[in-house]
């Protein structure tokens, strides 16, 4: 089985300061990750995912991440943050078993202030 | 066209009122998924459906009923729910239930139980 762990529930943050959100996995079996946001009221969108290849993945709006097998991290990025990045950042991974579920982390408020 | 559509937004119903929520796709999904989320709690998952057979059932109490008419269609059927029923419905889908398929997420049904 897979999990993944979000330990922060809230980032607070000033707008252009960079942020990092952390995320950790746990598995037996390679894995497939993946970062979500949630906007208020509205669904999740796909922000980016591993699959396999290059470590660092980008999306379009200025987020990175960054795959670290050793420590089985994968943790968001950006260098300068936006007030319309305030939102929940989910963290999932996709696993082996049980007809490959997806396991999201607890979620991260990202908060940014003026 | 990569969307998720869900209707209704909202719905209100009484505990012994029946509805259904209706979720459609058009990007070739053959997965689709049915998910509860609590506020700011994680998405749990409730149903899913492979190739329009029902794939996944998370022991989801039978108040609680899905359908899936066609390849593009997946609906949900509610009949004597619960106040604690009352939360965010997510309707996904992806490619296929492979560990490598992101899943793409509507914007939910917020629905309260009176």
């Amino acid at each position: 089985a897979q999990s993944v762990t979000q330990l922060d529930s809230q980032v607070p943050v000033f707008e252009e300061a960079p942020v990092e959100l952390r995320c950790n996995y746990s598995s037996s079996v390679s894995v497939y990750l993946f970062w979500y946001v949630q906007y208020p009221n509205q669904g999740l969108q796909l922000l980016l995912k591993y699959l396999s290849g290059s470590t660092l993945v980008e999306s379009i709006n200025g987020f990175e991440a960054e795959f670290n097998k050793s420590q089985t991290s994968f943790h968001l990025r950006k260098p300068s943050v936006h007030i319309s990045d305030t939102a929940e950042y989910f963290c999932a991974v996709r696993g082996t078993g049980g007809g490959n579920k997806l396991t999201f982390g607890t979620g991260t408020q990202l908060k940014v202030e003026l | 066209d990569t969307e998720v559509t869900q209707t209704p937004k909202h719905l209100v119903m009484g505990m012994t009122n029946k509805k259904s929520l209706k979720c459609e796709q058009h990007m070739g999904h053959r997965a689709m998924y049915w998910y509860k989320q609590k506020a700011k709690k994680p998405p749990e998952l409730m149903f899913v459906y492979s190739y329009e057979k029902l794939s996944i059932n998370e022991s989801v109490p039978s108040r609680f009923s899905p359908e899936c008419p066609n390849s593009s269609l997946l609906n949900l059927h509610l009949h004597a729910l619960q106040p604690e029923d009352s939360a965010l419905y997510l309707c996904a889908s992806s490619q296929d239930q492979a560990r490598a398929s992101a899943l793409f997420f509507g914007s939910g049904t917020q629905l309260s139980v009176l």
